[in-house]
């Protein structure tokens, strides 16, 4: 059975960096893609992009381009996803999800979900 | 960019109710669209994937529909741990949500 688990909570300064990882069990890395997801306080879901590991292909939500980078690491089964020049409007809980393709364009759903990992940015 | 609009925002209903939620593309998008299921502070869960297909471990007293640029959550009858908030999600191009409903007990 797929599982995601999220580093912990963070808390950040504006202009700052922030470093969530997605660590998961099995072959995850191998056979889905990995998408990220964030939510604001009080707001809906926002997809970030994402990267498939096998062939680090990544993308990324234009709203986020050149801010954002996803990276895994196989050796010890764990995806990241890095927020650059961070400011109080990217406070928000960030998921790590799976889709179970290795294509962007099959379009798939999200299927299992990481726990979430709270990231309030604040002087 | 797709732009996904839920109706409505929010509804009341009670136990044993049949629920109607809406979801609309800015254009068509084919059978890519999926329904996920949030409550407080929990991840979503998916529901249905590809509009009509029921995701493993689901009940079955809920239902997509729809193709194109209209799409249809139907939950035949309501119960008590199905108040939460749903959102539709296109993977047409990129990977846009919907605002979201969310189910409140009348």
């Amino acid at each position: 059975q797929v599982q995601l688990v999220q580093s912990g909570a963070e808390v950040k300064k504006p202009g700052s960096s922030v470093k969530v990882s997605c660590k998961a069990s099995g072959d995850t890395l191998r056979s889905n893609i990995i998408t990220w997801v964030r939510q604001a306080p009080g707001q809906g879901l926002e997809w970030m992009g994402g990267i498939i590991p096998v062939f680090r292909e990544t993308k990324d939500a234009q709203k986020f381009q050149g801010r954002v980078t996803f990276s895994t690491d196989e050796s010890t089964r764990t995806a990241y996803m890095e927020l650059n020049s961070l400011r109080s409007e990217d406070t928000a809980v960030y998921y790590c999800a799976t889709e179970p393709r290795l294509n962007w364009n099959d379009g798939y759903a999200m299927d299992v979900w990481g726990q979430g990992t709270t990231v309030t940015v604040s002087s | 960019d797709i732009q996904m609009t839920q109706s409505p925002s929010s509804l009341s209903a009670s136990v044993g109710d049949r629920v109607t939620l809406s979801c609309r593309a800015s254009q068509n998008i084919g059978s890519y669209l999926h329904w996920y299921q949030q409550k407080p502070g929990m991840a979503p869960k998916l529901l249905i994937y590809i509009a009509s297909s029921l995701q493993s471990g689901v009940p079955s007293r809920f239902s997509g529909s729809g193709s194109g640029t209209d799409f249809t959550l139907t939950i035949s009858s309501l119960q008590p741990e199905d108040f939460a908030t749903y959102y539709c999600q296109q993977t047409y191009s990129g990977r846009t949500f919907g605002q979201g409903t969310k189910v409140e007990f009348k």
